[in-house]
């Protein structure tokens, strides 16, 4: 089974700190994936990796920055964290591009972390 | 990609089959139907995803309509771990560069 592991559940920082979400998967996957989410707003993309070094913005890059330094890794950083920040961060690993298996495209699921609840107070 | 429509909510009795709709009336010929679940404090979980033939894997089935404007997932045999938020997205097969927008989803409860 894939198995996406956030180093958090639940967090609790004050506003100007520099907070780290980890996130780490063991399936060898090429992209990973950082979200939101918040009620009412649904999950909404922040920044993805499609690659070591490589990151992508999503739609809400603002106050965020992200390091993929290894294949398996995948951090969000939040440089000084604010209030509205307040917020659950999901992680996602999927396999990648141009995978097949038996001659069939391979299905390019994203797997999720558990979720990391960040407050900032 | 295309913008789905489902119901906020719905309940379904335990051992009954859950039907659970979707609206993508604007959906292109390249996109694909994805269904993921979150259950209450845990991250979302892929369920089954179809372009235009119906789906069947141990989790659920997946009924698309001829037209593709609208698709059904069907949860045979529904137990109280079903419950959960479903979510419908239609996204178009790029080989992992998709993004996936969960609108607010419908949120089943299963009766006992």
């Amino acid at each position: 089974d894939v198995k996406v592991t956030q180093s958090s559940r639940y967090l609790v920082k004050r506003t100007g700190e520099k907070v780290f979400l980890e996130c780490v998967q063991d399936m060898d996957h090429e992209n990973m994936f950082w979200y939101r989410q918040d009620p009412g707003l649904g999950l909404r993309l922040i920044y993805f990796s499609y690659d070591v070094k490589m990151k992508e913005k999503g739609d809400i890059p603002e106050g965020y920055s992200v390091s993929r330094e290894k294949k398996e890794r995948f951090s969000l950083i939040l440089e000084s964290a604010s209030t509205n920040q307040t917020s659950m961060y999901l992680c996602a690993s999927s396999l990648g591009r141009m995978r097949t298996s038996g001659g069939r495209l391979a299905k390019n699921i994203q797997y999720f972390g558990a979720g990391t609840r960040l407050s900032v107070l | 990609d295309a913008k789905t429509t489902q119901p906020t909510s719905m309940d379904c009795a335990e051992g009954r089959a859950a039907n659970l709709p979707c609206n993508h009336s604007t959906i292109s010929g390249n996109e694909y139907v994805y269904w993921y679940r979150q259950i209450h404090s845990q991250g979302p979980q892929y369920i089954i995803h179809g372009l235009k033939n119906n789906e069947t894997n141990e989790m659920a089935s997946l009924i698309i309509t001829e037209d593709r404007k609208s698709s059904t997932l069907i949860l045979p045999h529904a137990t109280l771990r079903d419950t959960a938020v479903y979510y419908c997205i239609v996204i178009t097969y790029n080989f992992g560069n998709e993004k996936l927008t969960f609108g607010t989803g419908t949120r089943l409860t299963i009766i006992p």
